[in-house]
């Protein structure tokens, strides 16, 4: 079975701030995807960052890097230098070779402060 | 980067009505797309997986006959929700792309379902 998980159902952060969300899997497959996705208010799902099982370098995208643990099989968020429209729900998901499916975590609602 | 065209946006009707919804991948040949359900601030949770030119894939617990599903081509899917009622009501979003797991998928804007 596959399965994410992401403990934080919301978080505070000033701006200008870094802040971590955290994401956990569990898969048998050797194969998988990890993503994240942030969904604003408007409900569209934007495309973050991803991060292969067989990458051995951490993901990063501009102020967004991954912090791919795959031992403890983690997938944390890092956004650095937090700005207001940061403020958003925040999705880490797994991608496997069975059957490609797109499973989500329950997601993390961030609030950036002035 | 691959655009993926949803339609309605929102959409209200009677219940016992059934409601179509269009899932169009503009740029690119989608031969997979798949379909989420999501209520306020909860997870997307998939409903079903659909491939160009056979039957969906849906997930337990999921009525087949209640959200009919078509994938007639490579770049439209669509969702029909039939005898809506307002327990139905929840956002209906797409998403669109080949069945590999290192591969981003599309979505489309999503679709608000509101059954009087």
């Amino acid at each position: 079975a596959q399965k994410i998980t992401q403990t934080q159902p919301g978080m505070f952060v000033q701006e200008k701030e870094a802040v971590t969300l955290d994401c956990t899997y569990d898969t048998s497959d050797q194969s998988y995807g990890l993503f994240w996705y942030k969904q604003p208010s408007s409900g569209e799902m934007i495309f973050l960052i991803y991060q292969g099982s067989y990458d051995e370098q951490n993901a990063t995208e501009g102020r967004y890097s991954l912090n791919f643990q795959k031992a403890r099989k983690s997938a944390n968020l890092v956004i650095s230098a937090s700005q207001l429209g940061d403020s958003a729900m925040y999705f880490c998901a797994m991608r496997t070779n069975q059957g490609g499916k797109l499973i989500f975590g329950q997601g993390t609602e961030l609030s950036v402060k002035p | 980067g691959a655009v993926v065209s949803q339609h309605p946006s929102r959409v209200i009707c009677k219940s016992g009505t059934s409601v179509k919804i269009e899932c169009r991948s503009l740029d690119f040949q989608a031969t997979t797309m798949f379909w989420y359900r999501q209520f306020p601030k909860q997870s997307l949770m998939l409903m079903a997986t659909s491939n160009e030119g056979s039957k969906a894939t849906y997930e337990q617990g999921v009525e087949k006959d209640k959200f009919l599903i078509n994938h007639a081509s490579l770049t439209l899917s669509t969702l029909t929700v039939t005898s809506a009622h307002p327990e139905d009501s929840s956002f209906y979003i797409c998403s669109a792309g080949q069945l590999i797991f290192n591969e981003k998928l599309f979505f489309g804007s999503g679709t608000q379902l509101s059954v009087l």
